[in-house]
């Protein structure tokens, strides 16, 4: 199993919808996960930290199931803004690395 | 404002000529990361410095070289070994305190060869 992997996309949802990704990591130990954003030829930008079993902030809910190493990124409401790719981010042990999926592509449509 | 800065945006490099990439941050923050992404792909740790001084090798860390003198700063060379340097490069630090902070970007140099 590749240390985190995501379904590349795209998903393509019209605005208003309702769309979750999910990320499998390898290591059982990992105790924090992050998600970030990257625009198109930007840098990534952090968007949620998760350090239990989830996080809120408005529209995005990310949620982590321990048992099955996975973590998932829902976003309610989907904006046209919200297009972008979404990077699943999991640190080694230790925390000296963190180590980046490929991300998932969003395209929102009006 | 404090943040990451990276410059130049966009580089170009001749055959067998070394350039270097500056990352400079005024967030006090002790460790830096030198990232690699290549179109449609994710992420690949180069270097990274956890404490001036000090460096360890990355995942990709063939055909370059970097030094951390300064807390503020961890410039990256690309050296003529790199035979396909063409790719974004990102810079990023991470801030105090609990060790499982995330990192926080520059908004990368674009590296082509001419």
């Amino acid at each position: 199993r590749k240390e985190v992997e995501q379904d590349p996309g795209p998903f393509n949802v019209p605005e208003g919808a309702t769309v979750a990704f999910n990320c499998t990591y390898s290591n059982s130990a990992s105790q924090s996960f992050f998600w970030y954003r990257q625009d198109c030829r930007k840098e990534p930008k952090l968007l949620m930290s998760v350090y239990s079993s989830g996080n809120e902030d408005g529209r995005f809910t990310a949620q982590l199931n321990r048992a099955s190493q996975y973590i998932s990124l829902l976003i309610r409401d989907s904006k046209l803004s919200d297009s972008a790719t979404y990077l699943c981010v999991v640190p080694t042990t230790g925390f000296q690395k963190l180590v980046f999926g490929t991300g998932t592509r969003l395209l929102v449509s009006p | 404002d404090g943040g990451i800065t990276q410059s130049p945006k966009y580089l170009f490099r001749k055959e067998g000529q070394n350039v270097t990439l500056s990352c400079e941050q005024n967030l006090n923050h002790d460790a830096m990361y030198w990232y690699r992404q290549d179109p449609g792909q994710g992420l690949r740790l180069i270097y990274y410095s956890q404490i001036v001084n000090d460096f360890q090798k990355g995942d990709i860390a063939e055909g370059y070289s970097v030094s951390r003198e300064k807390k503020e700063s961890f410039p990256l060379t690309v050296t003529s070994a790199q035979k396909n340097p063409t790719a974004f490069y990102l810079c990023a630090s991470r801030g105090q305190g609990r060790v499982d902070q995330p990192q926080h970007f520059g908004d990368g140099t674009r590296l082509s060869i001419l």
